[in-house]
């Protein structure tokens, strides 16, 4: 089943701009995930946030997470053409051996 | 050093067929998984172990079977392969069962088409 559901299902920015993604989740968590896929590879972690947390930075992203509205979002500061690629939310859904996973937002960065 | 390696990465076989895509992880991690990846990128986990135990199943046709000979190797096997089973299938593994802090770590993925 699809727990997240990310939003928008495709972005496309001009290179440098800010990139924002939105995650809604249904259930109750202890986490949720943010994962980056480039075509043609495998996914790659890239944030977990925790339940009892708001916001968490790591580089140029920045995650914040709000359990009243059950919904994250992924902000990409001064975006590059290397941001280009699908970005996942995963959620535990309270859950200790699965990860739900949402459809994906795709981001294109134009030079 | 790969952390989460499957082989092979591109499969090609005939309708009815038997094969098999290997995944080891040199990570020391206790969970591993399989998922499938449709053509519009859905994720769904197909089955998990966790130190050489399944741990999830989710409803996958019997002719999907995993075998984890070690915590470090969850291999895949498929019989009497179909052309919907085409797709590309992840490996992944986490020290924790969702992943900790640290997540999942997936292997590049394995495109197997059906012909």
């Amino acid at each position: 089943s699809q727990q997240g559901e990310e939003d928008p299902q495709a972005l496309s920015i001009q290179e440098g701009e800010n990139a924002t993604m939105n995650c809604s989740y249904k259930t109750s968590i202890n986490n949720l995930q943010w994962y980056r896929q480039n075509s043609g590879r495998g996914l790659v972690h890239l944030i977990l946030i925790r339940s009892n947390e708001r916001e968490k930075h790591s580089g140029r992203l920045r995650v914040t997470l709000d359990t009243s509205k059950k919904s994250s979002s992924l902000l990409i500061t001064a975006s590059r053409a290397a941001d280009t690629a699908s970005y996942f939310c995963a959620t535990d859904m309270d859950s200790n051996y699965q990860l739900i996973w949402g459809a994906g937002t795709k981001l294109i960065i134009k030079p | 050093d790969t952390a989460v390696s499957q082989t092979p990465k591109y499969l090609v076989t005939q309708m009815g067929n038997d094969k098999s895509i290997k995944c080891e992880q040199n990570l020391g991690h206790d969970t591993m998984y399989w998922y499938k990846q449709d053509s519009k990128k859905f994720l769904k986990i197909m089955f998990s172990y966790n130190n050489k135990e399944l741990i999830i199943n989710e409803t996958v046709p019997n002719r999907f079977s995993p075998k984890s000979p070690d915590k470090a190797h969850l291999n895949l096997h498929i019989n009497s392969l179909e052309l919907g089973d085409s797709a590309v299938y992840f490996c992944a593994s986490s020290q924790e069962g969702t992943g900790g802090g640290h997540g999942y770590t997936f292997g590049s993925g394995t495109r197997l088409t059906v012909v």
